[in-house]
């Protein structure tokens, strides 16, 4: 099944920096989400992304879509160090039965 | 609302035993699952129930066995425990398109298998 690649595996970066990181997957999809996962506890939803959309805003949350180039990068602005967390992807995939998540993207924000 | 709640939070087992992995969602989701989430391997998906009563195999079964007697409740069981089953358990429920909608995530449930 799909799978998206989240790239990079790790970012470490100063509060107040923007922090991005992208999703990558291989067939066509109806939505693309984003989840985070803070240490030891489950993922959070955080914005979803329809395939007709290019680009979606949630607060301090900017997601993009390329579905020509099958990408999708999320960027976090103005970052605390309370966005250290583990970000994931999960393309829902068009002729899937589930949304399948990757191996995230483990964000640092140092203070 | 508790959302999705899962019971223990850790749970170290011997090698050949058993155990229950509660999970419950006060939501009315019809939809719910059960993940592993393993070092660089992201989440994968055990079995999941679309309802009460019906139940299916997600992408690594084996091992493991669920039931859905009431919308709430979905336990997972290990019928006899592998050191290969050491892993953070995690319960989601959804709603609407189910498994391929916004995911709602228990705390999850570490187990260690000796």
């Amino acid at each position: 099944s799909q799978q998206g690649e989240e790239d990079p595996q790790a970012l470490s970066i100063q509060e107040g920096e923007n922090a991005t990181m992208n999703c990558s997957y291989k067939t066509s999809i109806n939505n693309l989400q984003w989840y985070r996962q803070n240490s030891g506890r489950g993922l959070v939803h955080l914005i979803l992304i329809r395939s007709n959309e290019r680009e979606k805003h949630s607060g301090r949350l900017r997601v993009t879509l390329d579905t020509s180039k099958k990408s999708s990068s999320l960027l976090i602005t103005a970052s605390r160090a309370a966005d250290t967390a583990s970000y994931f992807c999960a393309p829902d995939e068009r002729s899937a039965r589930q949304l399948t998540f990757g191996s995230g993207t483990q964000l640092t924000v140092l203070p | 609302n508790a959302g999705v709640t899962q019971t223990p939070k850790f749970q170290v087992l011997k090698t050949g035993q058993s155990m229950t992995l509660q999970c419950a969602q006060d939501m009315n989701h019809e939809y719910m699952s059960w993940y592993r989430q393993d070092p660089g391997m992201g989440l994968r998906l055990i079995h999941y129930s679309v309802g009460a009563g019906i139940t299916d195999q997600g992408e690594v079964p084996n091992g493991y066995n669920v039931s859905r007697s009431t919308t709430e409740d979905f336990p997972l069981r290990l019928l006899s425990a592998a050191p290969s089953q050491t892993s953070v358990y995690f319960c989601a429920s959804s709603f609407g398109q189910g498994l391929r909608n916004e995911q709602f995530f228990g705390p999850g449930t570490r187990l260690t298998v000796l």
